[in-house]
């Protein structure tokens, strides 16, 4: 079954800083790979998508993730943190889009 | 054009009650799904479902059940509540194409 590990459970930069959450997927298929943000006391909201097109994927928020086979990873980085990006990110892996499979997510702080 | 509703919000439940968690989409979605959220574990998928008639088990179906009998409506039912099942629930749904899901706003269930 597929997997996806986030390393990382927390991490901290200061605004405007480059923002970098790891991601490693395992999947016996082509997979599908998702990044979400959950803010406090809210579900959770799409903020990426690979579906074996473009390895470069492009989401909202300025945030932007590569899809690196070789590697099995699928990062999300942003170039210059905001104080609204403070959140809980979510690395997600389908083979289908609705097994979804989800990491134990990374809490992104942003320092002023 | 409401996309995912569940209710209730809250629920306070003694150990050994039943409940049903409702949730309904309104976008003819043939995926529908339901995670539980535990603190540093990320989502785990409950039970899923890919159309009206058909359900299937995830990650963590135990003491959990489902039944799908329209497009729209995808409850819940927990037939005997205990504290390892407090958690927040969130149900999803996907269409077949979008390789992506939409998530309710989640129930937040406590069992004493």
């Amino acid at each position: 079954a597929q997997s996806v590990t986030q390393l990382g459970s927390h991490v901290s930069v200061s605004e405007g800083a480059l923002v970098l959450l790891r991601c490693n997927y395992s999947s016996s298929v082509p997979p599908y790979l998702f990044w979400y943000v959950q803010y406090p006391n809210q579900g959770l909201q799409l903020l990426l998508k690979y579906t074996s097109a473009a390895t470069l994927v492009k989401g909202i928020n300025g945030f932007e993730a590569e899809f690196k086979k070789s590697e099995t990873s699928f990062h999300l980085t942003k170039p210059s943190a905001h104080m609204s990006d403070a959140a809980e990110y979510f690395c997600a892996v389908s083979d289908e889009g609705n097994d979804m499979r989800f990491g134990a997510g990374t809490r992104l702080t942003v320092k002023p | 054009n409401a996309g995912v509703t569940q209710t209730p919000k809250f629920q306070v439940l003694k150990t050994g009650q039943s409940m049903t968690l409702q949730c309904a989409q309104d976008m003819n979605h043939e995926y529908m799904s339901w995670y539980r959220q535990d603190p540093g574990m990320g989502l785990r998928l409950i039970h899923y479902s890919v159309g009206a008639g058909i359900t299937d088990q995830g990650e963590v179906p135990n003491g959990y059940n489902v039944s799908r009998s329209t497009t729209e409506d995808f409850p819940l039912r927990l037939l005997s509540a205990a504290p390892s099942q407090t958690s927040v629930y969130f149900c999803a749904s996907s269409s077949r194409d979008s390789r992506g899901v939409v998530f309710g706003p989640g129930t937040r269930l406590t069992v004493l």
